[in-house]
């Protein structure tokens, strides 16, 4: 089937950690993009990328990191500098970056402990 | 998006009865406007787009308004059932502004039986 993975589904992180959620589809996607949504919010874009090797800053990138080396894959990285990382993060993927049509993963809930 | 604290907005219909969920927009050059379903603890599904050109349209069940003069966004469920529970986004885009989709807060829709 094709689809858009994410892993784990929960996690748990002692403060002062960076730690990586996992994205993956096998869609052939060019676009990618990781949002975080908090209780009672829409969704905030943090990074996205419009092909492999290349990706671009959200509204809310400051303590997240990226990577795109696969065009399957778009690991997000939530680092120590990240002042308030509790969240689900979703990641979706598009056939080009602006295609109206994305579609996400099941999500990752973060908990700082 | 504009942040509605905890506590979404909450639309409750009866099985059956049409469901109308409405959404503001700030940005005029928006030239895409979509909207998106999230079931609890999943990511969101596209559900239906609108260009900017257009007032209307159908799809499944569903019809999307748009009112440019007043910049809002309607989306009308026909004979709404149980499995519309969710909580539903409306997102808009700008060709060129990135190509990014920004989210609005969401309202929940919950079908009474």
């Amino acid at each position: 089937d094709g689809g858009i993975t994410q892993s784990p589904k929960y996690l748990f992180r002692k403060e002062g950690q960076n730690v990586t959620l996992s994205c993956e589809q096998n869609l052939n996607h060019d676009a990618m993009y990781w949002y975080r949504q908090d209780p009672g919010q829409g969704l905030r874009l943090i990074y996205y990328s419009q092909i492999v090797n290349d990706f671009q800053k959200g509204d809310i990138a400051e303590g997240y990191s990226v990577s795109r080396e696969k065009k399957e894959s778009f690991p997000l990285t939530v680092t120590s500098a990240q002042k308030n990382p509790t969240a689900f993060y979703l990641c979706a993927s598009s056939i080009f970056v602006g295609n109206t049509e994305a579609f996400f993963g099941q999500g990752t809930r973060l908990t700082v402990v | 998006g504009e942040s509605v604290g905890l506590h979404l907005p909450t639309l409750s219909v009866q099985e059956g009865d049409n469901s109308i969920i409405n959404c503001a927009y700030s940005n005029s050059a928006s030239d895409y406007f979509i909207w998106y379903k999230q079931e609890s603890g999943k990511g969101p599904q596209f559900i239906i787009d609108i260009r900017s050109n257009m007032d209307k349209r159908q799809g499944q069940r569903v019809t999307v308004l748009l009112n440019k003069t007043v910049k809002h966004l309607s989306l009308q469920i026909a004979a709404t059932q149980p499995g519309d529970s969710a909580v539903y986004f409306c997102a808009e885009k700008v060709t060129g502004g990135g190509n990014k989709l920004t989210f609005g807060t969401g309202t929940q829709l919950k079908v009474e039986l």
